[in-house]
């Protein structure tokens, strides 16, 4: 059965750092993988996905997520947090292939920009 | 223009009232979804309607009822509401032939049961 895990419900950095939310899936065949972001009060949007081609997708806003099998990763990273990344952060992952096609998601990580 | 709007935007009511939610998108996607989002930001699928026609139905009790009249339109009827109902309830589209696609989420519906 498929499943998403993501490493770390709180993440906590400074402005300018480093971002890099965690996330890892288990899928007897390598699936699509999404990250959405939810900010206060509002609805999720997708931030990046993978499906075929190349692992290092490009998002918005300056996010990336790299998509490795053989470690079944598919890691959220930005060079430098802004204080507007402050937000709620899901990866989910669907099969793409068989009859279940149902989108799994993740608990969420919490990030917090501090100034 | 609005993708996928949702009425009302918040809800507070009393235990053992009924109350609907109702979602719309202008998106011309074919697939619409209803999820629950706890106070701990836990996602959870609760209907999928793929042209009118219910695809997804999870195990939530039969006092939600779910109904869409045209596949631009899903709506939500929750009767005799308990204080466990009280949540964010989203809505989302997309087109379900497209494996990859997105979801378009709306701006979520809280609700709150006193």
């Amino acid at each position: 059965a498929q499943s998403v895990t993501q490493l770390g419900s709180h993440v906590s950095v400074s402005e300018g750092a480093l971002v890099l939310l965690r996330c890892n899936y288990s899928s007897s065949v390598p699936p699509y993988l999404f990250w959405y972001v939810q900010y206060p009060n509002q609805g999720l949007q997708l931030l990046l996905k993978y499906t075929t081609g190349a692992t290092l997708v490009k998002g918005i806003n300056g996010f990336e997520a790299e998509f490795k099998k053989s470690e079944t990763s598919f890691h959220l990273t930005k060079p430098s947090a802004h204080m507007s990344d402050a937000a709620e952060y899901f990866c989910a992952v669907r099969m793409n292939a068989g009859n279940n096609r149902k989108l799994i998601w993740g608990l969420g990580t919490s990030l917090a920009v501090n100034p | 223009d609005t993708a996928v709007s949702q009425t009302p935007k918040y809800l507070v009511t009393q235990m053992g009232n009924d109350k609907s939610i109702k979602c719309e998108q202008n998106l011309g996607h074919d697939t619409m979804y209803w999820y629950k989002q706890d106070s701990k930001k836990f996602l959870k699928i609760m209907f999928s309607y793929n042209n009118k026609e219910l695809i997804i139905n999870e195990t939530v009790p039969n006092r939600f009822s779910p109904k869409s009249p045209d596949k631009a339109h899903l709506n939500l009827h929750i009767n005799s509401l308990e204080l466990g109902d009280s949540a964010v309830y989203f809505c989302a589209s997309r087109h379900r032939a497209t494996n990859t696609g997105e979801l378009f989420f709306g701006e979520g519906s809280r609700l709150t049961v006193l």
